[in-house]
């Protein structure tokens, strides 16, 4: 299947700074891609879909301002926590789909666990 | 809104046992249904897809699955489990190409050997 990277993996960083996550899709072009969160034994919760191009669609309750999304090629999409605070703290998962295919699954990255000190 | 609940938080079963995870998902419209695994410290990985057509899909690793309109369920099935299904099961829906996926709470599974 298609593959999807996610960078980095883990990170920790202090309260008040700044991490940037990346997500690529690494042999197809991912005309949209989709941030999830993960708290632990809990399931993946939507937080946006990035529009190559265009401006993210933010679900309810996720600040827009907070989690910063860019989309700027078709094969990579940026997720910035700014300012992070400890209930930050999560697994941020990426997921892309090719756009050039009909009828195909979303393919996920590993994934990136974030720890706010 | 979509959504999608799984009826089994945590099932515990002995190797070679049969396997059954409910899943229902309340959508309207025409839906795409999916069962995703995620072994301990692992990505994502799908496990199967119904998109049209035969109501009993075949997926990797002898899983299987029916969709049933008319319960709006699409079970995930295992005639014989192994200690190396242990793992975290999801169940996810959309509502067509290019719209995201919305999860299931997840059931965690535990084959003992």
């Amino acid at each position: 299947g298609a593959v999807v990277s996610q960078h980095p993996s883990w990170v920790i960083c202090k309260s008040g700074t700044s991490v940037k996550i990346e997500c690529r899709s690494l042999d197809f072009q991912a005309t949209t891609m989709f941030w999830y969160r993960q708290f632990p034994k809990q399931s993946l919760m939507l937080m946006a879909t990035s529009n190559e191009g265009s401006k993210a669609t933010y679900e309810q309750g996720v600040e827009k301002d907070k989690f910063l999304i860019n989309h700027a090629s078709l094969t990579l999409s940026t997720l910035t926590v700014t300012s992070a605070h400890p209930e930050d703290s999560s697994f941020y998962i990426c997921s892309a789909r090719d756009g050039g295919l009909e009828n195909t699954e979303a393919f996920f990255g590993q994934g990136t666990r974030l720890t706010v000190v | 809104a979509q959504s999608v609940s799984q009826h089994n938080h945590h099932v515990i079963l002995s190797e070679a046992a049969s396997l059954e995870l409910g899943c229902n998902y309340s959508y309207g419209g025409t839906v795409n249904l999916f069962w995703y695994v995620q072994y301990p410290g692992q990505h994502l990985q799908l496990l199967l897809k119904y998109f049209s057509g035969d109501p009993l899909v075949k997926g990797i690793k002898g899983f299987e699955a029916e969709f049933i309109k008319s319960k709006f369920s699409f079970n995930l099935r295992k005639p014989s489990v192994q200690w190396s299904d242990t793992a975290e099961y999801f169940c996810a829906v959309n509502a067509g190409a290019g719209t995201a996926l919305i999860f299931g709470k997840g059931t965690t599974l535990s084959v003992s050997s």
